[in-house]
């Protein structure tokens, strides 16, 4: 099936500093979605995108699905400590719409 | 407005016993997922029901795992017996229509086989 690969898989960051992670596949996504995972809880949805070249932001999230519908990129600004988590990127494939989910990127920041 | 309800949030078996999982979706989603989360990893999807229906059950290893939507409201997932490499989360998701990609996830059951 289709993989998307994240990176990094984990992050130490400062509090305030800006953080950006990427999600890339083999195979064209028509929808990019991002989630973020709090120990202990489910995915929460943080962004769509549906549009090639678009970018959405959420508060002081702001995400890119890539021109070649290959990948998308998140960027956290002014992080704070409760941005703690593991941020996923998926996307639907197949004809069944499955939802196929990167490994994640652990996220950390420090105070 | 609830979310996804899941129960147990905890469960701890001895190999070889049952174990169920409980899921009750938003209100209105007729379509519900049941993932398996490993540790460090994505969630991965076992099967997915359009109300009662099962229309992608291609994941779900059937010797042990079974589910049920009877009402096409709750769900059930079933594992016996279960095994040592079943620990993992499992994570119940509902969306509004089949072809919706915006799933909202419950909190997850967290499975330890002993």
């Amino acid at each position: 099936g289709q993989q998307l690969n994240q990176s990094p898989q984990s992050m130490f960051i400062q509090e305030g500093e800006d953080v950006s992670m990427n999600c890339t596949s083999s195979s064209i996504f028509n929808t990019w979605l991002w989630y973020k995972q709090d120990p202990g809880e489910g995915p929460v949805l943080l962004i769509a995108l549906y549009k090639a070249g678009e970018l959405t932001s959420n508060g002081r999230l702001t995400a890119q699905f890539g021109i070649t519908r290959k990948d998308s990129f998140l960027n956290i600004s002014a992080s704070i400590p409760s941005d703690v988590g593991i941020y996923f990127c998926a996307g639907p494939s197949g004809s069944a719409r499955q939802l196929t989910f990167g490994s994640g990127t652990q996220l950390t920041v420090l105070p | 407005e609830a979310g996804v309800v899941q129960s147990p949030r905890y469960k701890i078996i001895e190999k070889k016993q049952p174990v169920a999982f409980w899921c009750n979706p938003i209100s209105g989603h007729n379509t519900l997922y049941w993932y398996l989360q490993n540790l460090g990893q994505g969630p991965e999807l076992l099967i997915r029901y359009e109300n009662e229906e099962a229309v992608d059950d291609s994941q779900l290893p059937k010797d042990r795992f079974s589910a049920e939507r009877l009402k096409g409201v709750d769900s059930t997932l079933k594992i016996q017996p279960a095994e040592l490499g079943d620990s993992a989360v499992y994570l119940c998701a509902s969306s509004f229509g089949a072809g919706s990609d915006t799933q909202y996830f419950g909190p997850g059951t967290r499975l330890t086989v002993l």
